[in-house]
């Protein structure tokens, strides 16, 4: 089976700008989670979508949003970029659709600066 | 709030040394799931554990659950070169609200090594 993939791997934007990134999951996986991963504050959970519904959210401001297509595919959105949200963004799929104990399989991320 | 700790943020070692790394709540886990992040790459599960007191092993790696399953500890035997990179716990927490349960990540320990 073919893993997780993101696109773009790399992003440069400059501030007040907005983005959007794409998450295509493991086959079958229905429920996708994004993460934001940054040196001072590691991992944090932003949202999860299951079935095209959001399930579960972090705390982010709502400049950062998300959506599930019926394919299972996610993009997050981020709009009027800071500088504070240069970042790895993370993607992770998972089967059973219980994020507290599914395994997460991650793709290899999108690094995003925001100049 | 309910968090959990991760201790030492960073290990250094001579290869073949053993390293620990251990991760703490405020709150008693269901599970907990232990990542690892080589350089420049995404996280990649581990394990998962669930019983109370669990140990269990993968060749020079062993993982613990606690007796009162609020804690946990990754050790690691004789290290090797393959083994640098940046190990996670991650545990379900609720999130805001109490409604849902999110997976939060430890902030990680950073193993590095002499080449």
């Amino acid at each position: 089976k073919a893993g997780v993939t993101q696109t773009p791997r790399y992003l440069i934007k400059t501030r007040g700008q907005q983005v959007t990134l794409s998450c295509s999951p493991i086959s079958g996986h229905r429920s996708v989670s994004w993460y934001q991963q940054t040196p001072g504050q590691g991992l944090q959970f932003l949202f999860e979508y299951f079935s095209e519904t959001q399930r579960n959210k972090g705390n982010f401001p709502g400049r950062f949003s998300g959506r599930q297509f019926s394919n299972s595919r996610s993009e997050m959105n981020v709009s009027t970029l800071e500088l504070g949200d240069s970042a790895l963004y993370l993607c992770a799929s998972s089967s059973m659709g219980t994020v507290s104990t599914d395994t997460q399989y991650f793709g290899p991320g999108t690094r995003l600066t925001v100049l | 709030g309910q968090q959990v700790m991760q201790i030492p943020q960073y290990q250094h070692v001579q290869e073949g040394e053993d390293f620990t790394t251990y991760c703490n709540s405020s709150t008693t886990l269901s599970n907990i799931q232990w990542y690892k992040q080589r350089p420049g790459g995404h996280p990649v599960f581990l394990i998962q554990l669930v019983k109370s007191g669990e140990v269990k092993k993968q060749k020079r790696l062993t993982f613990q659950f606690g007796e009162a399953k609020k804690n946990s500890s990754l050790h690691i035997t004789a290290t090797q070169t393959t083994d640098v990179g940046t190990y996670f716990c991650a545990v379900p927490l609720e999130n805001s609200g109490g409604s849902n349960y999110k997976l939060t990540f430890g902030k990680g320990t950073l193993l590095t090594m002499n080449p």
